[in-house]
């Protein structure tokens, strides 16, 4: 199965300021999600695009898919201290859902 | 509604013991998931069922792990015997169903963190 590789590895910024991490992928998808992994916790789910899909909001977050790049990308606006945790990009091809080693983004007050 | 239950959260044992985690999904929820998660990296998929049935399984190593998920529902992984790398966090996640781009968001529990001295 495939999995997303994440950039940058890790990101540090200051309360207010936007995020944005990219997702590239290597064959064909369904969809591709997004999760969020805060330390010591299990993931949770942020948004799904679908592959006919361009653009997706949720919130203060934006997902941005480039099918023909086979890359993604996703905005935090006006991040927060909570904002801080290990984003994860997954590529789902057909049943198959996999992770990369993901975005550590650190939020400074 | 109640999340994704995973017992026990830490556990400590000497390699060459044997381990099991336990998992009870969201009701409802038909296919289950075990993914291991070493320190720094991300999620690494062990097994998946669909209901009952095994749907993926290439990535466990079958000469020591084992997962079964009877009736449907709840599910174990079996870790025997323990090897030093075996320390990791495992994370039991269920969805509603897998196929295609019917394949949506999967919920997580909050992981069984085993440590093999």
């Amino acid at each position: 199965s495939q999995q997303g590789e994440e950039d940058p590895q890790a990101l540090s910024i200051q309360e207010g300021e936007n995020a944005t991490m990219n997702c590239s992928y290597k064959t064909s998808i369904n969809n591709l999600q997004w999760y969020r992994q805060n330390s010591g916790r299990g993931l949770v789910h942020l948004i799904l695009i679908r592959s006919n899909e361009r653009e997706k909001h949720s919130g203060r977050l934006r997902v941005t898919l480039d099918t023909s790049k086979k890359s993604s990308s996703l905005l935090i606006t006006a991040s927060r201290a909570a904002d801080t945790a290990s984003y994860f990009c997954a590529p789902v091809n057909d049943y198959k859902l996999s992770f990369g080693a993901g975005t550590t983004v650190t939020v400074r007050a | 509604e109640a999340g994704v239950a995973q017992s026990p959260r830490y556990k400590i044992i000497e390699k060459r013991q044997s381990v099991a985690f336990w998992c009870n999904p969201i009701s409802g929820h038909a296919t289950l998931y075990w993914y291991q998660q070493i320190l720094g990296q991300g999620p690494k998929l062990l097994i998946q069922f669909q209901n009952n049935g095994v749907v993926d399984d290439s990535q466990l190593p079958k000469d020591r792990f084992s997962a079964e998920r009877l009736k449907g529902v709840d599910s174990t992984l079996k870790i025997q015997p323990a090897k030093l790398e075996d320390s990791a966090v495992y994370l039991c996640a269920s969805s509603l169903a897998a196929g295609g781009a019917n394949t949506g968001e999967l919920f997580f529990g909050e992981g069984s963190r085993l440590t093999v001295l």
